[in-house]
């Protein structure tokens, strides 16, 4: 069972447009939703996070959107960078069970033509 | 650079081998992650220890164990492997048992 699912599973954007990611989450129990940047050859990296309590945050050009009702939430990556070109997992986890192990989503290719 | 370390970067072994990955976390973190990435399965968490207890547990195969030393690194063995178990392995640290995590470089199996 896919506890996160993400879409699209891969994007090309044009330079200065706006890449958007969306995730979806079946267990109403998660409370932490981070989103993780890979590059070839490196590991995950943390790009930005955000807890339920709030419905959006904002990072320089990238936005989290969170519906907890719908139990969605979305990466806006705006004026799109080729150097953005990576790709990028949404993630889960229960933080007050005491345990931050995360589920991930499984991963979208974002290409940024210049 | 994460601060996390993880050795070795490759490892081509065959079938019914068995191997060990290693990984020092970040200077003062008390956490340690493993996680399998895959083309099929994604990031797939596997296990986690905290100040070398074993504190969570995820898809693991019974083949596969891990152990956290003193020091605070960390080892994953993987036995009798099987061609399925080629694989990006990630290990990742945080400070304590909640919060960020610092993924490592990964080191990437190939069983033959």
């Amino acid at each position: 069972q896919q506890q996160v699912k993400q879409s699209p599973q891969s994007l090309i954007v044009q330079k200065g447009g706006i890449s958007i990611i969306n995730c979806a989450y079946e267990n109403t129990a998660f409370d932490y939703f981070p989103w993780y940047q890979q590059f070839p050859g490196k590991g995950p990296a943390l790009l930005i996070a955000i807890r339920p309590d709030v419905s959006e945050k904002k990072e320089g050009r990238f936005t989290i959107s969170f519906n907890k009702s719908a139990k969605q939430f979305s990466l806006h990556i705006m004026d799109s960078q080729p150097g953005d070109s990576a790709t990028y997992f949404c993630a889960a986890s229960k933080q007050p069970s005491g345990y931050s192990t995360l589920t991930f989503g499984k991963g979208t290719m974002l290409l940024v033509s210049p | 650079d994460s601060g996390v370390t993880q050795t070795p970067k490759h490892l081509i072994t065959a079938t019914g081998q068995r191997v060990t990955l290693r990984c020092s976390p970040r200077s003062g973190d008390l956490s340690v992650y493993w996680y399998q990435q895959s083309l099929d399965q994604g990031l797939q968490f596997l296990i986690q220890y905290y100040n070398g207890e074993e504190r969570a547990k995820g898809n693991i195969l019974e083949r596969f164990s891990a152990q956290q030393f003193p020091d605070l690194h960390s080892e994953l063995n993987l036995s009798s492997l099987e061609l399925g178990d080629s694989a990006l392995y990630f290990c990742a640290s945080s400070v304590g048992n909640l919060g960020e995590q610092f993924f490592g470089p990964g080191t990437r199996l190939t069983v033959l």
